[in-house]
Parts: structure tokens; sequence; C-alpha cells
């Protein structure tokens, strides 16, 4: 099956520092990868688009120059938080369009990186 | 605004229990359904997709009622493992991400 292979898995960082997280596919290619953040009981909540070869879309209230998105190439896109404060510390989950759902319902099916747990200090 | 709306429980129910949740979503031409189950600290997975005509796996029953915009997920018999939160998930159209509820938190007791 399909897989997206996210780290680090947990990362601390001091305020003011930055943060890199690589979401892979392994044996798929993936033209567009979502990126989610959780905080502590809510739902995920998508925070941009990533697209192989172009800029991102981000959605609205979700600062661009805060969170670099690069989608390089067809198996990688990776998430900088920048200038981290203690507010951005949260769940970071990658997702990926794997392909068709092989029972009746035909929707696209969207496979999920592990997370990475971000704790700014 | 887009919406997908879910109670976010908690449901604590005894072991052999049949529970069942419901979520609605705002956009009536949505395209997809999906309810997710996760489990504390990890990111969520598929547990089935919702067929327009209702489907069923084992102990688990969705179904979609377009006409009322909610999906629903029934599960029999539960069991402690399937103590976790579940997540309706809704695709608008094509290749566009998910929009998830904030969960329904399930805590079966023995």
């Amino acid at each position: 099956g399909a897989v997206v292979s996210q780290h680090p898995s947990w990362v601390i960082c001091k305020s003011g520092t930055s943060v890199k997280i690589e979401c892979r596919s392994l044996d798929f290619q993936a033209t567009t990868m979502f990126w989610y953040r959780q905080f502590p009981k809510q739902s995920l909540m998508l925070m941009a688009t990533s697209n192989e070869g172009s800029k991102a879309t981000y959605e609205q209230g979700v600062e661009k120059d805060k969170f670099l998105i690069n989608h390089a190439s067809l198996t990688l896109s990776t998430l900088t938080v920048t200038s981290a404060h203690p507010e951005d510390s949260s769940f970071y989950i990658c997702s990926a369009n794997y392909g068709r759902d092989r029972g009746s319902s035909g929707a696209n099916v969207l496979t999920f990186g592990a997370g990475s747990r971000l704790t700014v200090l | 605004r887009k919406e997908v709306e879910q109670d976010p429980g908690p449901f604590n129910v005894p072991e052999g229990a049949t529970v069942a949740f419901n979520c609605t979503y705002s956009n009536s031409a949505s395209q997809s359904f999906f309810w997710y189950r996760q489990d504390c600290r990890k990111e969520p997975k598929l547990l089935m997709s919702v067929y327009s005509s209702g489907n069923e796996d084992g102990r688990f029953t969705a179904q979609l009622n377009r006409a009322s915009q909610y999906i629903s997920l029934l599960i029999r018999d539960s069991k402690l493992s399937d103590s976790a939160t579940y997540l309706c998930a809704v695709m608008w159209s094509g290749n566009t991400p998910l929009v998830f509820g904030k969960g329904t938190r399930l805590s079966v007791i023995a």
C-alpha cells in the first residue's frame, strides 16, 4: 500500500529557531500533498496545498512567509516553520493523494504521514 | 464557509454495546465521504469510505444521506480496542483536500 514517510516525529526547539519537516511518498508519486495542523482536542486543519514544481496554496489565516513549503520533486514536500514561537507548538501532518478507492465510492484516497509533534520552548 | 460538524462526545459505552455517530456537512456538492480513526497522539487512519448506497465492514456500518447532508457510523459489539476518536471527513471534489470534523471521542469500558 501507499506509504508516506514523515520526519521528524518529535522536535523540541527554542523560540526563534526554524524547524524543517519532511514528507516523502515512498512507493508512489505525489504531485500534490496537503499539510495539516492539529492542536490538542481540535480537528485537523488544512494549512496549505503543496504542488510539485509550483507555489503552494495557503489557507486563509496561514502565513506563507512563516510556513515555507517546498515541493521540489514528486516524492518530497517540506514544511519549514520559521522563527518558531510557543504558539506554533502543534501536531503537523502531511498527506498525499494515493489514487482511487478500490470500492464503489471511486473517491480519491489520501494517505497520511505519521505526523510531527513540534514543541517550541 | 465549508464545514463539517460532529458531536465531540465523549461517548462512554460498555463492551458489547452498539454506538452511532453522526456528522453533517455544509457543501451539498460534496463528492466523497470518509470515516477516520485517530488514536491519541497518532495520525488519522482510514476506517472506511462511505458509499452512496451505504456499506458495511465487519462491525462497522457507514451510511450517507445526501438529502439531509449527513453521514453516520454505526459500531456494533463494541470492543475495548475501539476506544479512539472518530473523525468524519469530506472531500468537496476531485483532488481537493479532506475537510475534517472535530472528531467524536469514544471510550469503551469493560
